[in-house]
């Protein structure tokens, strides 16, 4: 069983469309994040969870609007997507907010054409 | 202020050590941690360190920690092809509990 699954894996689109990536853990954790990777590797945080509550908002367009239903599920909704929005958009877990490990998903690779 | 550096390429002999080097800017960093992310997959914690340590070793993996000169290193002993992939150091300021700043990664390859 994959603990934390993020679908699509690929995501080929339009600037200026809406589109949306979902992410589950089934870890049990408490936390989860959005991190994005451009395509020189750099990684960078983009929001968090905490049981349901927003604790992380970073310098992110609001474009961007993550949306969590319950702590097993972070979802990222990015409207208007524009060309500077491609990259890996990564999903991960931790156990608590003091966080010593974080899991990742496998990453979503998102490419506005 | 938050940054954490690292040597973006690093080129080793199977069977030899592998080093690599990081370093960080905030001197509150409670946690430093080694990601490894192989092609097309997520990070995956390798191990990571309290800052109250200075060396902490796992099997083939030994990390040491210099606080003085907030400098972090992996070495990998006997490096094999399986451990070509990117190393990402990171840390957690105290600060800011739930953030993890990353390293841009060091791309390790491994010639025969």
């Amino acid at each position: 069983d994959t603990a934390v699954s993020q679908t699509p894996k690929y995501l080929v689109t339009q600037m200026g469309n809406d589109k949306s990536i979902k992410c589950e853990q089934n870890l049990g954790h408490d936390t989860m994040y959005w991190y994005k990777q451009d395509s020189k590797k750099f990684l960078k945080i983009m929001f968090s969870y905490n049981n349901k509550e927003l604790i992380i908002n970073e310098t992110v367009p609001n474009r961007f609007s993550p949306k969590s239903p319950d702590k097993a599920h972070l979802n990222l909704h990015i409207n208007s997507l524009e060309l500077g929005d491609s990259a890996v958009y990564f999903c991960a877990s931790s156990p608590k907010t003091t966080n010593e490990k974080l899991f990742f998903g496998s990453g979503t690779q998102l490419s506005v054409l | 202020g938050e940054d954490v550096e690292q040597s973006l390429f690093l080129s080793v002999r199977e069977g030899d050590s592998s080093v690599i080097n990081c370093t960080y800017t905030d001197s509150s960093s409670t946690y430093l941690y080694w990601y490894k992310q192989e092609p097309g997959a997520g990070l995956q914690l390798l191990t990571y360190i309290f800052s109250n340590m200075d060396m902490k070793q796992d099997q083939r993996l030994t990390v040491l920690l210099n606080k003085k000169d907030k400098h972090l290193s992996l070495r990998i002993a006997d490096t094999q092809t399986g451990d070509s992939a990117i190393y990402f150091c990171a840390e957690r300021p105290y600060s800011s509990a739930s953030k993890i700043i990353f390293g841009s990664g060091t791309r390790l390859s491994i010639r025969p």
